[in-house]
């Protein structure tokens, strides 16, 4: 079946440093793949995403390449901030929503 | 405007006892989701409904386990003889309907933390 595997955290960084969370998936066909963020004390937010191989999802300095080769998506930010802190879980839709473990990020200033 | 709300917030039960959680989808979204998160662990699709009727209930553990909806709009997750192991945080989601597709972007609400003793 299909399944979603990303690094474990925590992921710690001081601010302004780069951030790479690794997201790799399993599925049959041309799944979507989402990036969602859960912030402390609220709920699931969507991120970025991308349909289709090659596309480049961004969002708030926050960007993921669809690679189909490598069957991953893996999140980037170039400088990171304390307001980044949270649990970022990689998804992946045919259909319904096939979520990863999540990975906490903790930046400190 | 409103997002998605899920009531009540938290929600103590002791083994065996029944109980129903509600989510209140956004204001015309056809589409509505149930997914289970375990500590530590990420979403779990459980039951998916477009309109009235559940388009997808694979992610239902067991019998245990039922929802409704019935006027296409609030849903309510019932959950019968729980278990310790039915602890957890139940999240609902909604999307839009294009085509008899449901969009790609779920909104999900704040989840209902389940705790059974």
């Amino acid at each position: 079946g299909d399944s979603v595997t990303q690094m474990e955290g925590p992921v710690t960084l001081s601010e302004e440093a780069f951030l790479t969370i690794n997201c790799t998936y399993t599925a049959t066909g041309y799944p979507s793949l989402f990036w969602y963020v859960q912030y402390p004390g609220e709920g699931l937010q969507l991120l970025l995403k991308a349909t289709k191989a090659d596309d480049k999802g961004s969002n708030k300095g926050f960007e993921a390449t669809y690679r189909k080769e490598t069957t991953s998506f893996h999140l980037e930010k170039g400088s990171v901030q304390v307001s980044d802190s949270a649990v970022y879980f990689c998804a992946l839709r045919r259909g319904t929503l096939t979520f990863g473990k999540g990975t906490m990020l903790l930046v400190s200033p | 405007g409103a997002g998605v709300s899920q009531t009540p917030s938290n929600k103590v039960t002791e083994k065996g006892k029944y109980v129903e959680l509600r989510c209140d989808p956004i204001s015309g979204h056809t589409a509505l989701y149930w997914y289970r998160q375990s500590l530590g662990q990420g979403p779990e699709f459980l039951i998916y409904f477009q309109g009235t009727g559940a388009a997808d209930d694979s992610g239902l553990p067991n019998d245990r386990f039922f929802a409704v909806r019935p006027e296409g709009s609030v849903s309510t997750l019932k959950i019968q003889r729980t278990e310790r192991g039915d602890s957890a945080v139940y999240l609902c989601a909604s999307s839009v309907v294009h085509g008899g597709r449901a969009a790609e972007t779920q909104y999900f609400g704040p989840g209902t933390r389940l705790l059974v003793l």
